[in-house]
């Protein structure tokens, strides 16, 4: 999956906890994002980075915040998970074309379950 | 808001068929519209992409067809095969470093 490694790859928590996600790449893209997909809604963004320690909100950021400290990483967290977080979580990369669009790579996923 | 509108949800074609998945716009600031494959299990990949100055592009058995006009494009497989079953996800982007919208999918199963 072009050097993308998502983790963990499956966890279940509880509502209320705090859960980081983290998406480590060996391509040094520039640019990285987080999606989730979920059934009738496809795949909608949640935050994206276009480089190290900037980052910006995508369409379904309330509840989630996100930290790049590095190039290579790029960590999601849900400060307090609730049921409606529920979901299958991707990390994407880019950056090998002028525009961040030109190709996105994605992780395999992360599918977390909040109960 | 949907900003990119895709149907349909789902598709089932017979083996050697052609399927047929469409998708509308409403952005005229969109200029990059790829087609993204993807097997259960595995994260999207970009299947085919085209930009409006072209009305269409072939890649083997994969076709965009694009109506600038109508704010429409669409991905025809011709000869579909079982391999093709997946989920099909259309998207768009403006020029520059906006990151893409994604419609909601369609399914496809190709029954032999």
């Amino acid at each position: 999956d072009a050097g993308i490694t998502q983790s963990p790859r499956h966890k279940v928590t509880e509502t209320g906890t705090p859960v980081t996600l983290r998406c480590h790449q060996t391509e040094n893209h520039r640019y990285m994002y987080w999606y989730r997909q979920d059934p009738g809604h496809g795949l909608r963004l949640i935050h994206y980075s276009y480089g190290v320690k900037d980052t910006d909100k995508g369409e379904v950021s309330d509840g989630y915040s996100v930290s790049r400290s590095k190039t290579e990483d790029f960590l999601l967290t849900l400060e307090s998970a609730t049921s409606s977080q529920t979901s299958v979580y991707f990390c994407a990369i880019s950056g090998t074309g002028a525009a961040t669009n030109e190709k996105l790579f994605f992780g395999s996923g992360t599918q977390l379950s909040v109960l | 808001q949907q900003q990119v509108k895709q149907s349909p949800q789902s598709l089932i074609v017979q083996k050697g068929g052609i399927s047929i998945i469409n998708c509308a716009y409403e952005n005229t600031a969109f200029d990059y519209f790829p087609w993204y494959q993807q097997f259960p299990g595995k994260g999207p990949a970009l299947l085919i992409a085209i930009r409006p100055d072209v009305s269409e592009k072939k890649e083997g058995r994969f076709t965009i067809s694009f109506n600038k006009s109508a704010k429409q494009f669409s991905l025809h497989i011709m000869d579909s095969q079982p391999g093709d079953s997946a989920t099909y996800f259309c998207a768009a982007s403006p020029t520059g470093n906006t990151p893409l919208v994604f419609g909601k999918g369609t399914r496809l199963s190709v029954i032999a």
